[in-house]
């Protein structure tokens, strides 16, 4: 059981440049949601999905865009890489309670440098 | 906006001692979560506690939450050097998004 997986774990882009950051779940999680975390300020969320076909956007999602194909699947794509996109990035995933959510499964995180 | 907020910062103590933490937020909440980073690697879940239960243990690990205060705290018993570690408190507040406080660094000092 893999969990929750994040490619690549390290990327330098330079400014203007575009890519996209893989996340996959193997445990058939309905929820799946993308994070940065930057110093002191704890996660932040981007975009999050809660199921197929439906993605929203989170707290700071300019500058990046997602999509929601498969229940495994759940791609960030940067669309023009600029400096402030430093970051860590982590992908999670959660499965439906009563009410609410469960505990999230982390991703081991992508670290990105825009230079 | 980050819906929780940790206090302490930071914590150092020494091994074999308790530690403590609280977190504070704003809204209501359909549970709260404890979440431990060690350096450099993803956030591991360690509990959660629904918004009608007050107290929950798992092994070393007590929170309590306290809805008319909104507020919840972790409390590590015998702490051990691997216990050093971020943790971070995060609120799920009806709105299918889960909100991280900036969260505490232990330090446990052999």
């Amino acid at each position: 059981n893999a969990g929750v997986t994040q490619t690549p774990k390290f990327q330098v882009l330079k400014t203007g440049q575009s890519m996209t950051l893989q996340c996959a779940q193997d445990m058939n999680h309905e929820y799946m949601s993308w994070y940065r975390q930057d110093p002191g300020m704890g996660l932040r969320l981007i975009h999050y999905s809660v199921g197929a076909g439906i993605t929203d956007q989170g707290e700071v999602p300019n500058g990046y865009n997602v999509s929601r194909s498969t229940t495994e699947d759940f791609p960030l794509r940067l669309l023009s890489a600029a400096p402030s996109q430093t970051s860590v990035y982590f992908c999670a995933s959660s499965y439906r309670l009563e009410t609410g959510f469960g505990g999230y499964t982390f991703g081991s995180g992508t670290r990105l440098t825009v230079v | 906006s980050q819906q929780g907020e940790e206090d302490p910062q930071a914590l150092s103590i020494q091994e074999g001692e308790n530690a403590t933490m609280n977190c504070s937020y704003k809204t209501s909440i359909n549970n709260l979560q404890w979440y431990r980073q060690n350096s450099g690697r993803g956030l591991v879940h360690l509990i959660l506690i629904r918004s009608n239960e007050r107290e929950k243990h798992s092994g070393r690990l007590r929170v309590t939450l306290d809805t008319s205060k909104k507020s919840s705290s972790l409390l590590i018993t015998a702490s051990r050097a691997a216990d050093t570690a971020s943790y971070f408190c995060a609120t799920d507040a009806s709105d299918y998004k889960l909100s991280f406080g900036a969260g505490t660094t232990v330090t446990v000092r052999a």
